[in-house]
C-alpha cells in the first residue's frame, strides 16, 4: 500500500530535549516535505527536500533540522524544542516532474506537546 | 507572495442538501490545486487534485471547478450526508522556489441528520 508513515505519533515532552520525529514514504517519490498546523495559522512549511542531499528551509524553519540521507525517509529533528514548538506536525511526498505536478501525499500527524 | 482564502469559514446545511465551497488565490501561477479532508484532530485526505490546465475533476459526489485567470476554486457536494462533515482544505502548489503546497484556514462543515 502506497503511504507516508510517521513516527511517533504523539509525544509529551519536555523543553531542550532533543527528539527526533521520522517520516517515510514508500512510492519512490523526490519530493519530501513537513508542515506545522496550528490553530488560526493553518499549515505552513517547514522544510523541504528535492531529493537526496538536497534540503532547503520553508516559511518557518527556526528551531528545526532536517535530513535526507536515502530517498525514502526524511526526519524532522527539534535540537532543543520549546513550548511553541506544540504544534501538529505533517510530513508529506510527491513526485516532481516538468509540467504536470503530482498530488501531495500526507502522512497521518504527529502531535508534540512540549512542557 | 501566494495567499488562499476560503469562504465561509464554517457552514451548517441539513442533509440532503448539495452545497458550495469556495477557495480564491492571489497568484495565478501555481502548478495545481488540491482540495483535502481533515477530521478533527487528524490527518490530511486528498479528495481532489486539478492541474493547472484544467477546468474541474469529479469524484463521486465531488466536484472542483478551477477558474485559474480569476484565481477561484469551488468545491461541490452533491447529496451531503452527516458523514461528509469536517473541515475541507483548500491547497494550491506555488511555482517556483520551494514547490509547497500554500492552504487556507478551511472551511468547517456540519451536515445535520
Amino acid at each position: 500500500e502506497a503511504q507516508v508513515t510517521q513516527n511517533p505519533r504523539y509525544l509529551i515532552t519536555v523543553t531542550g530535549k532533543k527528539l527526533t520525529v521520522t517520516c517515510s514514504q514508500n512510492m519512490n517519490h523526490e519530493y519530501m516535505s513537513w508542515y506545522r498546523q496550528d490553530p488560526g495559522l493553518g499549515l505552513r512549511q517547514i522544510y523541504y527536500s528535492m531529493n537526496v542531499e538536497v534540503t532547503d528551509k520553508g516559511d518557518v524553519p527556526e528551531g528545526y533540522k532536517v535530513s535526507r540521507k536515502e530517498k525514502r525517509n526524511f526526519p524532522l529533528i527539534l535540537e532543543s524544542p520549546s513550548p511553541n514548538q506544540t504544534s501538529l506536525y505533517f510530513c508529506a511526498s510527491s513526485y516532481l516532474g516538468t509540467g504536470m505536478y503530482d498530488e501531495q501525499f500526507f502522512g497521518p500527524g504527529t502531535r508534540l506537546t512540549v512542557l | 507572495k501566494q495567499e488562499v482564502t476560503q469562504i465561509p469559514a464554517a457552514l451548517s446545511v441539513p442533509e440532503g442538501e448539495n452545497l458550495v465551497l469556495n477557495c480564491s488565490f492571489t497568484d495565478s501561477a501555481i502548478y495545481n490545486l488540491q482540495w483535502f479532508r481533515q477530521d478533527p484532530g487528524k490527518g490530511l485526505t486528498s479528495l481532489l487534485l486539478i492541474q493547472s490546465s484544467q477546468r474541474e475533476q469529479t469524484s463521486g459526489r465531488l466536484n472542483a471547478s478551477l477558474d485559474k485567470s480569476s484565481g477561484r476554486s469551488t468545491l461541490y457536494i452533491a447529496a451531503s450526508q452527516p458523514g461528509d462533515s469536517a473541515t475541507y482544505l483548500c491547497a494550491v502548489r506555488a511555482q517556483g522556489g520551494s514547490e509547497k503546497l500554500v492552504f487556507g484556514k478551511g472551511t468547517k462543515l456540519t451536515v445535520n441528520p
